[in-house]
């Protein structure tokens, strides 16, 4: 059964940074694209970043070019999101998900975590 | 960047009911669409990928349709279980995938 089941989320300031984890199971991590995506308070989702599945390859929505960073640990299966520069509309849920293996798409979601930025 | 565009924004329906869902993608994205349903306080769950590809373990009520800048998602016979939001996303310009703004589908 795949398992995503992100970690970190939680109230920071302004111009702080945050680090979000998510552990992978249930699938063979190091061959998949991996993505987070984020949702504010009862608004609509929105795609953040993906990263390839040997890590050598990052792409970023341009509202958190030069400030997000998605990287992975195939060795742990662990994918990482290093939020900085952190503004109130960062305010959202954030999901890590799993790309369809061999497709530009979205499969599996893990449950989510929340980052306040206030 | 692609833009989205679903429609409604939100419909009202009874259980039993035929209901189709749009999405218009602002250039042509071929069949690189796909469909999720999202309840409160839960994570998005894929129905439909390739535009009309059922994913494994979704029942066959949930259908989707269309080709390049038009897209239908229906579904046949509304169950209580499906009052849900439901959201496209277009992963044709996989540099970065857009999502539709949702639709909320709301018991009448």
């Amino acid at each position: 059964e795949v398992q995503l089941v992100e970690s970190g989320g939680g109230l920071v300031q302004p111009g702080g940074s945050r680090r979000l984890s998510c552990a992978a199971s249930g699938f063979t991590f190091s061959r998949y694209w991996m993505h987070w995506v984020r949702q504010a308070p009862g608004k609509g989702l929105v795609w953040v970043a993906r990263l390839k599945p040997d890590g050598t390859g990052t792409d970023y929505a341009d509202s958190v070019k030069g400030r997000f960073t998605i990287s992975r640990d195939n060795a742990k299966n662990t994918l990482s999101l290093q939020m900085n520069s952190l503004r109130a509309e960062d305010t959202a849920v954030y999901y890590c998900a799993r790309g369809i293996y061999g497709h530009s798409g979205i499969d599996y979601w893990g449950q989510g975590t929340l980052v306040t930025v206030s | 960047a692609i833009q989205m565009t679903q429609s409604p924004s939100s419909l009202s329906a009874s259980v039993g009911d035929r209901v189709t869902i749009t999405c218009r993608a602002s250039q042509d994205i071929r069949n690189d669409l796909g469909w999720f349903q999202q309840k409160p306080g839960k994570a998005p769950m894929l129905l439909i990928y390739s535009a009309s590809i059922l994913q494994s373990g979704v029942p066959s009520r949930f259908s989707g349709g269309g080709s390049g800048t038009d897209f239908t998602l229906t579904i046949s016979s509304l169950q209580p279980e499906d009052f849900a939001t439901y959201y496209c996303l277009q992963d044709h310009n996989y540099l970065a995938l857009t999502f539709g703004g949702g639709t909320k589908v709301e018991i009448k």
